[in-house]
């Protein structure tokens, strides 16, 4: 069964450093997602991208972070100057198809901030 | 703002149908009801999805009221490993996760 494969799955840093976040999502879906979760609260939609530009990103999604598709199987977020409250399990997801709330998460990358 | 009400905890028993409710009083009449599930920190998994008509998959069971107000999630036969959290999403571009419902399945 195709899947979402996310990278590194645990990354440490200091405060300060840059982080980029990989995400290789299903091949032939086309809309693409980032989320965050914060041990103990809930997932919050980060962006959406789709056809190389983003589509909505919310109030999290500041000037600190960005997101590429630099190919055609990537699906990067970089987030510059980490802070430790960065400190989240981050999930990447695709999807094949506008108007399908069918979403497919990938098992999230762990980033510390120290 | 999730726009669902979920209760944040229920336990079942094993081997036992679990029922998880969600309001969701001020949906639009084109807004599908998506179930996802997060077991411990993984990705959230898609579960099922309804309009207005109940719908059955090999996972569960989604009943939706007539005046689709409300919906109940059904596990049928709930085993230990059903035990995660539950969320109820009304369909937008993108999904908006609220608190969910913790259910842990006891044996």
């Amino acid at each position: 069964e195709p899947e979402v494969t996310q990278t590194p799955s645990h990354q440490v840093t200091q405060m300060g450093q840059e982080v980029i976040l990989r995400c290789v999502p299903i091949s032939n879906h086309l809309y693409f997602y980032w989320y965050r979760q914060i041990l103990g609260q809930k997932v919050e939609f980060l962006v959406s991208f789709y056809n190389n530009e983003i589509s909505e990103k919310s109030e999290i999604f500041d000037d600190q972070f960005s997101v590429e598709r630099p190919d055609g199987s990537n699906f990067t977020l970089k987030i510059r100057s980490t802070k430790l409250e960065d400190s989240a399990m981050y999930f990447c997801a695709s999807k094949g198809r506008v108007n399908t709330g069918e979403l497919f998460f990938g098992e999230g990358s762990r980033l510390t901030v120290l | 703002d999730a726009k669902t009400t979920q209760p944040p905890s229920m336990d079942c028993a094993e081997g036992r149908a679990a029922n998880l409710p969600c309001n969701h009083s001020t949906i639009s009449g084109n807004e599908y009801v998506y179930w996802y599930r997060q077991i411990h920190s993984q990705g959230p998994q898609y579960i099922i999805h309804g309009l207005k008509n109940n719908e059955t998959n090999e996972m569960a069971s989604l009943i939706i009221t007539e005046d689709r107000k409300s919906s109940t999630l059904i596990l049928p036969h709930a085993t230990l490993r059903d035990t995660a959290v539950y969320y109820c999403i009304r369909q937008d571009q993108k999904l908006v996760f609220g608190q969910g419902t913790r259910l842990t399945i006891n044996p």
